[in-house]
């Protein structure tokens, strides 16, 4: 089984509808993050939370939040979808114990937003 | 500000080239320096790393050198196969700030038989 899952992996939704996308890991790490892909842009970080009680803000956050509702979950809301929302969404975590730092990304959900 | 620079691609390579894709940095302390590998349909996965200057990281069959003054950490393989095709990217990451990834933008690698 999959140590990072995201659900959906594929999502249309209109423009001005609320979704959420899921993350959920079975590795047991403190630190999970989500991001977007871009063609030509690579990765770029959304939010990112280094345990249940820390919620941090990426460089793109305007447009999104997230809920961080146990170690093993964190969710991305967009409250109001807009076109420009429309990409591959990443979720990742890591395990800070003894400095290492690798992180591990969810196989992606892709959101077109009409 | 801290960025990752990488050569643009796509990069088309018959089977069995040699590969060499480029990474530069710009970053205001001793970075980790990482290769993540995207295979079609798939997340990213950890290809391999180095943590400090003149390490290298290999793994596969690749290596990167943590080139400290020439700030690069270029991705190389010396025979390359039709399965290596993939997006490839090139971070950074810091320690003591925050510890987040930087990426570049992506090297999207295609292996022709």
């Amino acid at each position: 089984d999959a140590d990072v899952t995201q659900t959906p992996r594929n999502r249309i939704t209109k423009t001005g509808k609320r979704i959420m996308l899921e993350c959920s890991q079975t590795k047991g790490h403190d630190r999970m993050y989500w991001y977007r892909q871009d063609p030509g842009l690579g990765l770029r970080l959304i939010y990112y939370s280094f345990d249940v009680k820390d919620i941090n803000k990426g460089e793109i956050s305007d447009g999104y939040s997230v809920s961080r509702q146990a170690q093993a979950k964190f969710s991305l809301s967009l409250e109001s979808a807009i076109p420009n929302q429309t990409a591959l969404y990443f979720c990742a975590t890591s395990d800070w114990t003894g400095g290492e730092e690798t992180q591990y990304f969810g196989p992606g959900t892709r959101l077109l937003v009409l | 500000g801290n960025s990752v620079t990488q050569m643009e691609g796509p990069v088309t390579l018959s089977e069995e080239a040699f590969l060499t894709i480029n990474c530069t940095y710009t970053a205001t302390g001793y970075p980790s320096l990482f290769w993540y590998v995207q295979y079609p349909g798939e997340g990213l996965q950890l290809l391999l790393k180095a943590t400090k200057a003149d390490d290298k990281g290999s793994n596969k069959g690749f290596e990167a050198t943590y080139r400290k003054e020439t700030t690069s950490f270029h991705l190389e393989k010396g025979s390359v196969q039709v399965s290596d095709s993939a997006v490839y990217f090139c971070a950074l990451f810091f320690y003591n700030q925050g510890g987040k990834l930087i990426f570049g933008q992506g090297t999207e690698l295609s292996v022709k038989p």
